[in-house]
């Protein structure tokens, strides 16, 4: 399993939004609705932002959404917050039943 | 208050195994599945492999099968994962993360994780 592709970076100013996208195949992204999202500060282990594409756990804020379209799955922040600014990564089940994180995407608040 | 404790930093030869440790507690250990991530130095997460203790059956990614082992003791609630053949390219920092069963690489906790170097 090749990992998900995602963009090496994206900014965005505070009170803007800003979308992640995670591109994946027919065998994983495209297939299942298992994708989560996760943040990481450096230093520190992941946090759970979203998962099953679209579902938030408790606990974080609303500012944070998930969605998909064919093979490709997006996290969305609105409201950007300096505090927002960490490294995101997505990971999809697939069809051989493992899981395959994309390369991450480092965040900058301006 | 669920925990997930790993064993403590190390520092291996080239060629050598490395076994790494996560007690889990605060939650019912069987019925979760334990998976582990790795992290190298100022690179991205890949998952490794997982195993549900329940069970005792382990499964993995391609390019970890054959050289990374998987296990767990339900009696102590530790799940464990061992790296043989050592390379420089192992040089990580390895997590455990737990996922509820039927919830797909949904990791709700994770270990504080384990500094794995390998050096000559």
């Amino acid at each position: 399993q090749s990992a998900l592709t995602q963009p090496a970076s994206v900014s965005g100013s505070p009170g803007q939004s800003i979308t992640i996208s995670c591109t994946g195949t027919s065998s994983d992204v495209g297939a299942y609705n298992y994708v989560s999202w996760y943040q990481q500060y450096p230093g520190k282990a992941p946090k759970l932002m979203i998962y099953d594409v679209t579902k938030r756990p408790s606990g974080v804020s609303n500012r944070f959404s998930g969605s998909k379209s064919g093979n490709t799955a997006s996290l969305t922040i609105s409201g950007l917050q300096a505090e927002d600014e960490a490294d995101y990564y997505c990971i999809s089940y697939t069809s051989d039943t493992t899981g395959v994180f994309g390369g991450g995407t480092k965040l900058t608040v301006l | 208050q669920v925990q997930l404790v790993q064993s403590g930093a190390e520092v291996k030869k080239p060629g050598s195994s490395v076994k790494v440790s996560c007690k889990a507690s605060g939650g019912t250990f069987s019925t979760y599945i334990l998976s582990w991530v790795r992290q190298a130095p100022g690179q991205g997460l890949e998952w490794m492999g997982a195993i549900i203790p329940l069970l005792g059956t382990a499964k993995y990614a391609q390019k970890f099968q054959g050289r990374v082992t998987i296990t767990a003791d339900k009696s102590t609630s530790t799940a464990f994962m061992e790296v043989s053949s050592l390379r420089s390219e192992d040089t990580a920092m390895y997590y455990c993360a737990r996922a509820p069963n039927g919830y797909n690489y949904v990791f709700d906790y994770w270990g504080q994780g384990t500094l794995v170097t390998v050096s000559s």
